[in-house]
């Protein structure tokens, strides 16, 4: 089956560093989304990673790893506005994405 | 603003009542789908529309009828829901390709009494 993991509630402290991870495992494979999704809100695009490696985008960064099916987002120098739910979304060989629960994250002062 | 709207942004129902949500897309995008989130759960894709024609029904119930007149409306019609079906339903669209990168509405808070 198809299935996305990633923890679901994660608390970092301001101008602090957090990594939000994610294991996959879809019916083919077309590259991984991480979505954010504020309280309320749509959930918008942040990254997309379809080779290995890490995707550096300003203060937010993607990583991935084909072979261990693994995912991460970095996010450094945390802000109070970054608290939020972080969504992980595979893409199987339908192109169909396939999402995790998500990951709340919560920023302290 | 992602260029997806979606109306009534918030709707309290009976179960007896039928109702519809809307969503318009403002992308000249060819897909639409309709998701279904419940607190602390995946989103669960309900319907695919390419080009105006359904692609995807996700065992959804038949309570659950989608319309889809053009490539830029898409509307959710509801009838007989149960409390259970009370969630956020967001709308989303996309360009259809290998990419696909999905671009979503604000959603309808909706609450079945």
């Amino acid at each position: 089956g198809q299935n996305i993991d990633q923890p679901t509630e994660m608390t970092a402290t301001e101008g602090a560093i957090v990594q939000i991870n994610c294991t996959y495992q879809t019916s083919g494979f077309n590259g991984l989304f991480w979505y954010q999704q504020h309280a309320g809100e749509a959930p918008t695009f942040l990254s997309y990673n379809v080779l290995d490696g890490l995707e550096e985008k300003g203060r937010f960064s993607s990583f991935l790893s084909r072979s261990k099916g693994y995912s991460y987002l970095l996010l450094k120098e945390l802000q109070m506005k970054d608290s939020a739910s972080y969504l992980c979304a595979g893409m199987d060989s339908n192109y169909q994405l396939i999402w995790g629960a998500g990951t709340k994250l919560i920023i302290k002062p | 603003e992602t260029g997806v709207t979606q109306t009534p942004r918030h709707l309290v129902m009976g179960m007896t009542n039928k109702k519809s949500l809307k969503c318009e897309q403002h992308l000249g995008h060819n897909a639409m789908y309709w998701y279904k989130q419940s607190a602390k759960k995946p989103l669960e894709l309900m319907f695919v529309y390419n080009f105006k024609e359904q692609t995807e029904n996700n065992s959804v119930p038949s309570r659950f009828s989608p319309e889809c007149p053009n490539s830029s409306h898409l509307f959710l019609h509801l009838h007989t829901l149960q409390p259970e079906d009370s969630a956020l339903y967001l709308c989303a669209s996309s360009q259809k390709d290998e990419y696909n990168e999905q671009f979503f509405g604000p959603g309808t808070r909706l609450t079945v009494l």
